[in-house]
């Protein structure tokens, strides 16, 4: 299995949403609504942003937001803060009980 | 809250076997639908998800690494494990523990982490 691929980097300036690719094939994000995606700042541990595709768990800000369409799942952050700057991993159910994680997309508020 | 922490050495010798734990604290390990896994990050890379581990002791493994790779968990002392054996440089990585929120058979994703450690592999 290969890691999802994810776009290296993408930039917004604080108000704007930007979006954040998930490609994978229909043995994994196309094939189960089990995607998830963490936040990672630099020297920190990754948190939980998106599960389930689109479910955000209780204290991540409703800017966040998940979505899937055939083999690529997306992330939005609307209304971009400073602090929404990090890096950014998808995660997909497999098969065969293994999940694999996407390359990381680094974000840049301008 | 709970809180898992890893622990063990940050120096590995190549080919000798790296070894790992994480300390679940303010929960028991056994309480509620969870597995426990372990996740590690080579240096300015993505994450690699290692494995998980069920306190019946079920365990599930990355393919690429599963020849190499033992979890347990001992749950009288709150506890589970990592060993990779043979570890080579490409080892070297920031190790993660998360706890893994189990909502359908396969529907897992990883809802509280640990710090992380550093383990080097160096002669």
């Amino acid at each position: 299995q290969s890691a999802l691929t994810q776009p290296r980097s993408v930039s917004g300036s604080p108000g704007q949403s930007v979006t954040i690719s998930c490609t994978g094939t229909s043995s994994d994000v196309g094939g189960y609504n089990y995607v998830s995606w963490y936040q990672q700042h630099p020297g920190k541990a990754p948190k939980l942003m998106i599960y389930d595709v689109t479910k955000r768990p209780s204290g991540v800000p409703d800017r966040f937001s998940g979505s899937k369409s055939g083999n690529t799942a997306s992330l939005t952050i609307s209304g971009l803060q400073a602090e929404d700057e990090a890096d950014y991993y998808c995660c997909s159910y497999a098969g065969r009980y293994i999940v694999l994680f996407g390359g990381g997309t680094k974000l840049t508020v301008l | 809250q709970v809180q898992l922490q890893e622990s063990g050495p940050g120096l590995v010798k190549p080919s000798q076997t790296l070894s790992l734990t994480c300390t679940v604290s303010g929960g028991s390990i056994s309480s509620g639908s969870y597995y426990w896994s372990w996740i590690r990050q080579p240096a300015g890379k993505g994450l690699e998800w290692i494995g998980r581990i069920y306190t019946s002791g079920s365990t599930n493994y990355n393919p690429s690494l599963k020849s190499r790779v033992t979890i347990s968990v001992d749950t009288s002392k709150n506890q589970f494990s990592l060993k990779l054996s043979s570890v080579t440089a490409a080892d070297a990585a920031v190790y993660y523990c998360a706890r893994v929120a189990l909502a359908e058979i396969f529907d897992w994703y990883f809802d509280l982490w640990g710090r992380g450690t550093l383990v080097t592999v160096s002669s």
